[in-house]
Formats: structure tokens, C-alpha cells, sequence
């Protein structure tokens, strides 16, 4: 199948780290992505992983892949209420593009 | 630089009607992917144009058709509107680089009535 799984809600406290998980089905797929929605507004790439790394750090974010489980997660390091959103992760397998879509973690951060 | 652009922002029809949908891709880009998200719901794959052909194709009718043009602009058409394809409509552009790295626009917010 090409489901694409996250659990839909995290609520953390400004200042700790965040992380949201996802697991996908497909392990040919090539990259893995996590992008972010505000209300109202389209997807932001934040990061994306290729399927051969383990781990990738970007600033506050890191991106871990787990492929023989098939499981990705972003760790928000020192959360901030900017950053409440939800939070899509997404596969591709190279095949016309397609990127396939979880259906997203809303990201609550209380100050 | 500037990053995809989408017109109109909200658009309101009725049941049966057509509509066009416009995207302009990131500058450099020549790789242009449309989506559907509906409320609630994570994208859905419509499909894919590159050198002004049809790339790829996801679970949709035909009566979703799209264009691409020689400054990798693009169109989606959606004839025979229903209540169903209300949704936010993204569109997402790719330098095909390899890393099927797709850059999204704001999106329009087609309401169907």
C-alpha cells in the first residue's frame, strides 16, 4: 500500500523539544521529506532526508530514519510558539514525482 | 527569487461548473506538481507536468486535465465540478535535480456549491 502514518496531535511546552513521528510503507522510496502548514497557507520544506542516511541536523532540527523499521521522526529542538503548525511528512519514489503524504501532526506549543 | 505563485487565492462555484487554476513555478524551475488537500487531510498527488507533458498521474478522473506552458507555467482544469472537490488546490514546482524536491505555492481555496 502507499499509506504514509503520523499520529495527529502533540502538545508541548515552549522551550522543550518536540518530536513527531511518522512511518511509511514503501522501502524503495527515495527521499523522505517533512514540510510544515500554517493555517491558511501552503507547505513549507523545512528538511528531507535520502533513504541511504541515518541522521541529518539542520539548525534546531534533526531528522532521524530508521529504514529497517521504516520509521522517520523531526526532533524541534527548544520549541517555540512559532512553530505550532502542522507538521507533514512525505515519500517519494522517484516515479513522476509523486510525493505521498501523511496526514499531519498538529503541533500545539503552550508558553 | 521568487517562489511559486498561485492565482486566484479563493475561488467559489457552483455544482457542474469549469475552472482554471494558475501556478507560476520558482524561478529555474522546470517540474511543476499539482495536489489536492482537502480539509482535515494531507496532500493528494493530481499529477505532474515537465517540458509540457503529463509526468506522472494520481487517482483522479480525466475531468481534471492540466497544462504546461514553454515558461513552465501551468494550468489545472477541473471540468464538471462537484461538492467533493472543494479543497485547497497546491501546486508545487521542482528543478529536478534528482531529489524530487518540490517547492509549494500559497494555494487556492476552490469552493464548490
Amino acid at each position: 500500500g502507499e499509506d504514509v502514518e503520523q499520529s495527529l496531535f502533540l502538545s508541548v511546552r515552549e522551550g522543550d523539544s518536540s518530536v513527531i513521528n511518522c512511518t511509511y510503507t514503501d522501502s524503495s522510496s527515495t527521499y523522505l521529506y517533512w514540510y510544515k502548514q500554517e493555517p491558511g497557507a501552503g507547505l513549507q520544506l523545512l528538511t528531507y532526508i535520502f533513504s541511504n542516511m541515518d541522521m541529518k541536523q539542520d539548525q534546531r532540527l534533526t531528522v532521524l530514519l530508521n529504514k529497517k523499521d521504516k520509521h522517520l521522526s523531526l526532533r524541534i529542538a527548544d520549541t517555540q510558539t512559532g512553530d505550532s503548525a502542522i507538521y507533514f511528512c512525505a515519500e517519494s519514489k522517484g516515479q513522476g514525482g509523486k510525493l505521498i503524504f501523511g496526514q499531519g501532526t498538529e503541533l500545539s506549543v503552550k508558553p | 527569487e521568487t517562489g511559486v505563485t498561485q492565482s486566484p487565492t479563493h475561488l467559489i462555484k457552483t455544482r457542474g461548473q469549469q475552472v482554471t487554476l494558475r501556478c507560476s513555478s520558482q524561478s529555474g524551475h522546470n517540474t511543476v506538481s499539482w495536489y489536492q488537500q482537502a480539509l482535515g487531510q494531507g496532500p493528494q498527488f493530481i499529477f505532474q507536468y515537465y517540458r509540457e507533458e503529463e509526468n506522472g498521474r494520481g487517482n483522479f478522473p480525466p475531468r481534471f486535465s492540466g497544462l504546461q506552458f514553454p515558461n513552465y507555467s501551468s494550468e489545472l482544469n477541473v471540468n464538471a465540478l462537484e461538492l467533493d472537490d472543494s479543497a485547497l488546490y497546491l501546486c508545487a514546482s521542482s528543478p529536478r535535480d534528482g531529489t524530487d524536491t518540490q517547492y509549494f505555492g500559497p494555494g487556492t481555496r476552490l469552493t464548490v456549491l
